[in-house]
């Protein structure tokens, strides 16, 4: 499996203000995901990253909300603009690997806004 | 629509009990199933899949899981329950047909495993 660090691990945001999550990896993965966990909920996706190209975003979940980056195969970034206290969740990194059904995740980023 | 459920919120067993966490499905086709683990301020943990193959998979810690088409179900099991597997479990499911490897989660069980 991956080793995939995330940071930071924790941060308590003003409202109105935006924070770029980070998720690194340690061999280049085929798929890499963005997951938020809301407090006491279970996981929902927020967007497919795609390396070279646009994200994909599920529905409910927008570019401007929520902008992802993916220069390469090892690295991505999923930004939380403008956010308000109902973003207050855990965010976390999945990845997945061509030629197996298995995703792995970080450790995710507890954020807290206030 | 894909769903996925566990009935229960809280599992309570006691250690060195078999333990059982349940998980249904809804999906078209033949489901990809998983099993994650979630200890406090940690990040999920891959436990075991269900992709094709044997009923009964094994995974990591102990655990297995038992796929039932019938039923639609993945339950989730383990011989000889330790205080260590107190955790949050989250059962997982994929449609082969996806394309972009999404997983949708159930709603999550909390094992509590008293010594």
């Amino acid at each position: 499996s991956a080793v995939i660090s995330q940071k930071p691990s924790r941060d308590i945001c003003q409202r109105g203000t935006s924070l770029t999550i980070q998720c690194q990896v340690d061999s280049q993965v085929t798929m890499m995901f963005w997951y938020r966990q809301q407090p006491g909920q279970s996981l929902t996706l927020i967007a497919t990253a795609n390396q070279g190209s646009e994200a994909t975003y599920e529905s409910g979940f927008v570019i401007d909300k929520f902008p992802i980056s993916r220069p390469n195969l090892t690295f991505s970034t999923l930004t939380v603009s403008n956010m308000s206290p109902e973003d207050s969740s855990i965010y976390l990194c999945s990845v997945g690997y061509r030629g197996t059904d298995t995703q792995y995740f970080g450790p995710g980023t507890r954020l807290t806004v206030l | 629509a894909q769903s996925v459920a566990q009935p229960e919120d809280q599992v309570n067993v006691a250690e060195g009990n078999p333990l059982t966490v349940k998980c249904t499905y809804s999906v078209s086709g033949n489901p990809y199933l998983f099993w994650y683990v979630q200890y406090p301020n940690r990040g999920l943990q891959f436990l075991l899949k269900y992709i094709t193959g044997d009923n009964l998979v094994k995974g990591s810690y102990g655990f297995e899981a038992e796929f039932n088409k019938s039923q639609t179900s993945f339950h989730l099991k383990k011989p000889s329950a330790l205080v260590s597997d107190s955790a949050l479990y989250f059962c997982a499911v994929r449609s082969p047909t996806s394309n972009t490897g999404k997983l949708i989660f159930g709603q999550g069980t909390t094992l509590q495993v008293k010594p």
